[in-house]
């Protein structure tokens, strides 16, 4: 079975620019997730989608990031403008639960430098 | 916030030996969930334990819950070189959005 697919797999830019990540998840799984690792620390949960539409999104920087899910399928998550402290790894991750709290399935991330 | 916090922050041991890491958390949760972290990747699951298990075995894994004391333990045993990871624990409370805390630095020297 194919993993969730995420690109690019790093990216740098500077303060203030915009930057996009892509999320492909597993065929079938209609639960989507967006986490931000910041170095040393666990994953935290940006916002969850349940085929096209947002669950949560409470821990989402509204003013700087947005995320869509289009057709329940692939995801994007974007960062504009970018600040220094957005310097993490994002991670998409995709379930077959439906609000369950099961197994998530994550994909490998991207890793963002802002300078 | 991060609900499950997980000790030591690091571990290092010689290849063969048992790696125990454990977790504590706050409030009730629904299950509770390990995963490991190999450098530089996403996160892979491990296992999954609900709130009214006590322990659970998954090849050289063995993880056990005590809700009473809010607390985790996943034990490996005869580790190897590849079991070099960060580990987290990720509690599921009523509201099932996985919390994770800060992770176990595992590293088995050969």
């Amino acid at each position: 079975e194919a993993g969730v697919a995420q690109s690019p797999r790093y990216k740098i830019i500077e303060k203030r620019q915009s930057v996009a990540f892509w999320c492909n998840p597993i065929s079938g799984h209609a639960t989507l997730y967006w986490y931000q690792q910041i170095l040393g620390q666990g994953p935290k949960l940006l916002i969850q989608f349940q085929n096209n539409g947002v669950v949560d999104d409470s821990q989402l920087p509204k003013d700087r990031f947005s995320a869509e899910r289009l057709k329940g399928v692939d995801s994007t998550l974007k960062i504009q403008p970018a600040k220094l402290e957005d310097s993490a790894v994002y991670l998409c991750a995709s379930s077959l639960e439906r609000l369950a709290g099961g197994r998530q399935y994550f994909g490998p991330g991207t890793r963002l430098t802002v300078l | 916030s991060q609900q499950g916090e997980e000790d030591p922050q690091a571990l290092s041991i010689q290849e063969g030996e048992n790696a125990t890491m454990n977790c504590s958390y706050k409030t009730s949760i629904n299950n509770l969930q390990w995963y490991r972290q190999n450098s530089g990747r996403g996160l892979v699951h491990l296992i999954l334990i609900r709130s009214n298990e006590r322990e659970k075995h998954s090849g050289r894994l063995r993880v056990t819950l005590d809700t009473s004391k809010k607390s985790s333990s996943l034990l490996i045993t005869a580790s190897r070189a590849a079991d070099t990871a960060s580990y987290f624990c990720a509690t599921v409370p009523g509201d099932y959005k996985l919390s994770f805390g800060a992770g176990t630095t595992v590293t088995v020297r050969a």
